[in-house]
């Protein structure tokens, strides 16, 4: 089966501009979430989809960031305006249920740098 | 609290040592799972293994062991005969219930560095 597909892989912005990452979770997975390790940090939660519902967006750092699930499919998450502490390695993931218990599956993500 | 310590920031080994990366966790789960990530320099996370919390066996799979100790609440990881290719931050997990929702906590990483 295909895995959890990020694009771009890279993307370089200016402070200020918008930027939008996508991810192709696995197909059939509903839950599907977004972690991002800033430079040197560890990664952290940002949100968690069940289809098209936020199941929890508690880790969303600020209202500059934007996640969208439509018809619980894809997911986009959308940064405006970008700032320089946005930048990092964005990871997409995804899991047959919600308990994870057969694991996650992890995108290659999306490296954002802005200068 | 749900939280995993990686007390280790950077290690650094010459090729064929053996290298053991420390992983600590605190849960109020009783039902949980452990994961170790490998995160290479070209930047994915690739998955290395998952334990659930009832299965205390220790897990070989080639140069890679795994030791679970419920009791001191660690799940250690030990590279034998390390290799060049071995450099990579890895990063210890706990899947457990934060917010509303089971989620992956992640350690802090620890790098490691195998010199030739």
């Amino acid at each position: 089966e295909a895995g959890v597909t990020q694009f771009p892989s890279h993307s370089v912005i200016e402070k200020g501009q918008t930027v939008t990452l996508r991810c192709d979770p696995i197909s059939g997975h509903d839950n599907l979430y977004w972690y991002r390790r800033v430079m040197g940090k560890e990664i952290k939660f940002l949100l968690h989809f069940v289809k098209e519902s936020k199941q929890d967006e508690s880790g969303m750092p600020n209202n500059r960031f934007l996640a969208e699930r439509t018809g619980g499919t894809y997911s986009t998450l959308k940064v405006q305006p970008a700032e320089l502490e946005d930048s990092g390695v964005y990871f997409c993931a995804s899991s047959q249920d919600r308990r994870a218990n057969y694991g996650y599956t992890f995108g290659s993500g999306t490296r954002l740098t802005v200068v | 609290a749900q939280k995993v310590t990686q007390a280790q920031t950077e290690i650094s080994v010459v090729e064929k040592e053996d290298v053991t990366l420390d992983c600590v966790y605190e849960t109020r789960d009783t039902t949980y799972y452990l994961f170790w990530y490998k995160q290479p320099p070209s930047g994915e996370l690739v998955f290395l293994i998952r334990r659930n919390s009832f299965d205390e066996q220790n897990e070989i799979s080639g140069r890679y062991s795994w030791n679970f100790q419920k009791s001191t609440s660690s799940f250690n990881f030990t590279i034998t005969a390390s290799q060049v290719v071995d450099s990579a931050v890895y990063f210890c997990a706990l899947s457990a219930m934060m917010d509303s929702s089971y989620k992956l906590i992640f350690g802090s990483g620890t790098r490691l560095l195998v010199r030739p």
